[in-house]
Formats: structure tokens, C-alpha cells, sequence
């Protein structure tokens, strides 16, 4: 069946510093693929999403490249900050929305 | 400001209590969900209603009973719930039922924090 895999957290880092959160996914047919992020105290919320093979989603400083050949969809941030702090979900989709686990990010000063 | 508004935020309740959790969303969207989040576990997809409809009931206990009067409000009606339903219960909406997988995302409340005792 169709499945994501996130790397489990904390992932603990400074402020400043570069941000990977590896996902990587399972499914059948052309699955388009989602990060969502969740703030403390608050609901999930879309941060970026690609519909297709090599597309790049990207919004607030966050990237992430659909790789069909590594089924993955890696979220990347070149520099990060302290209300970047929150729990990101990596999700895909073909006739339902399927989420991971979560990792959650802390940035400390 | 979400759109989605979830009421009460927090509930502690015993196992022989009935509660109901609210949603109501402001968006104008067709189609409702209810989601269970636990430490550790994907997000599990409990229910859904396109147009009021229930289109979607994921194995969930008979324990949860939903109900959707219209359109823009949803209800979780909790009875003889066990400490192992302890956790956050998010609502969401979207436009289209469909349309969520791919261009329509879903939005979603800030959630109610259940603790069974």
C-alpha cells in the first residue's frame, strides 16, 4: 500500500544553520507529495506541495524537489530561525491524503 | 485566524462520560474530516462528509459517532471512550472532496486535546 517514511526527531538545530528533513515514499501511479508544518498549539497547515516528477515546491525560505527516481521529497531550508520551530509532515496523495509521522524541528538562538 | 474553529480545546473526560467535539469552518468548503493525531503514529483519518454526506468511515470504533447537520459544522460524539483514545482530534475542511488529493489542500483547526481518564 502507499506509505511515507520521515526521519525521526527532534532534529535539534542553531539558528542560521541548514535544514534537512529526509522523506521518502511508497505508491502506486504518479502520487503528487506535500509538506505540511504544525506550530505549536495549532493544526497542520500547507507549507509547499509538487505534482510531478522534478517539480519544486517551494514557500518561506523551504524547498523541496519531487525525485521520482529516489522516491523522495527531502525539505530543505538554506537558513534557519527560531519560528521556523514546529513539527513538519511529509504527505502524499493519489485517491487519499496519506501522512508520516512528523519530525519536529527546534531552532535554539 | 484558521477558517476552522474547534471547540473546546482541551476536554478531560472519564471513560463512562459522553462529550461532543465541535468544528465549524468559514471557508465555504464541501467536504469535512476528522483526524485522530497520536505521538509517534501517521495521522489517521477517521471520517469524512462531501455535502453532508459520510463518504468515508476508516474502521473507526463505534465509539465515535459523527454527525454533519450542514455543511459547515461537524460534530464528534464521544461515548465509554478507553485511555487509549487520549490524544488530538483535528478537524479540516476542504473544497472538494476530490480535489483536496491534488489542488484544493486541506485546512485545518487548531484541534481538541482529549484525555481520557
Amino acid at each position: 500500500g502507499n506509505s511515507v517514511t520521515q526521519m525521526e526527531g527532534p532534529v535539534t538545530l542553531s539558528e542560521e544553520a541548514f535544514l534537512t528533513i529526509n522523506c521518502t515514499y511508497t505508491a502506486t501511479g504518479y502520487p503528487s507529495l506535500f509538506w505540511y508544518v504544525q506550530y505549536p498549539g495549532e493544526g497542520l497547515q500547507l507549507l509547499l506541495k509538487a505534482t510531478k516528477a522534478d517539480d519544486k515546491g517551494s514557500n518561506k525560505g523551504f524547498e523541496a524537489t519531487y525525485r521520482k527516481e529516489t522516491t523522495s521529497f527531502h525539505l530543505e531550508k538554506g537558513s534557519v530561525q527560531v519560528s521556523d520551530s514546529a513539527v513538519y509532515f511529509c504527505a502524499l496523495s493519489t485517491d487519499k491524503l496519506i501522512f508520516g509521522t512528523g519530525t519536529r524541528l527546534q531552532v535554539f538562538p | 485566524e484558521t477558517g476552522v474553529t474547534q471547540t473546546p480545546r482541551h476536554l478531560v473526560m472519564g471513560m463512562t462520560n459522553k462529550k461532543s467535539l465541535k468544528c465549524e469552518q468559514h471557508l465555504g468548503h464541501n467536504a469535512m474530516y476528522w483526524y485522530k493525531q497520536s505521538a509517534k503514529k501517521p495521522l489517521e483519518l477517521m471520517f469524512v462528509y462531501s455535502l453532508e454526506e459520510r463518504v468515508e468511515n476508516n474502521s473507526v470504533p463505534s465509539r465515535f459517532s459523527p454527525e454533519c447537520p450542514n455543511s459547515s459544522h461537524l460534530f464528534l460524539h464521544l461515548h465509554t471512550l478507553q485511555p487509549e483514545d487520549s490524544a488530538l482530534y483535528l478537524c479540516a475542511s476542504s473544497q472538494e472532496r476530490q480535489a483536496q488529493v491534488n489542488n484544493s489542500p486541506l485546512h485545518f483547526g487548531n484541534g481538541t486535546r482529549l484525555t481520557v481518564t
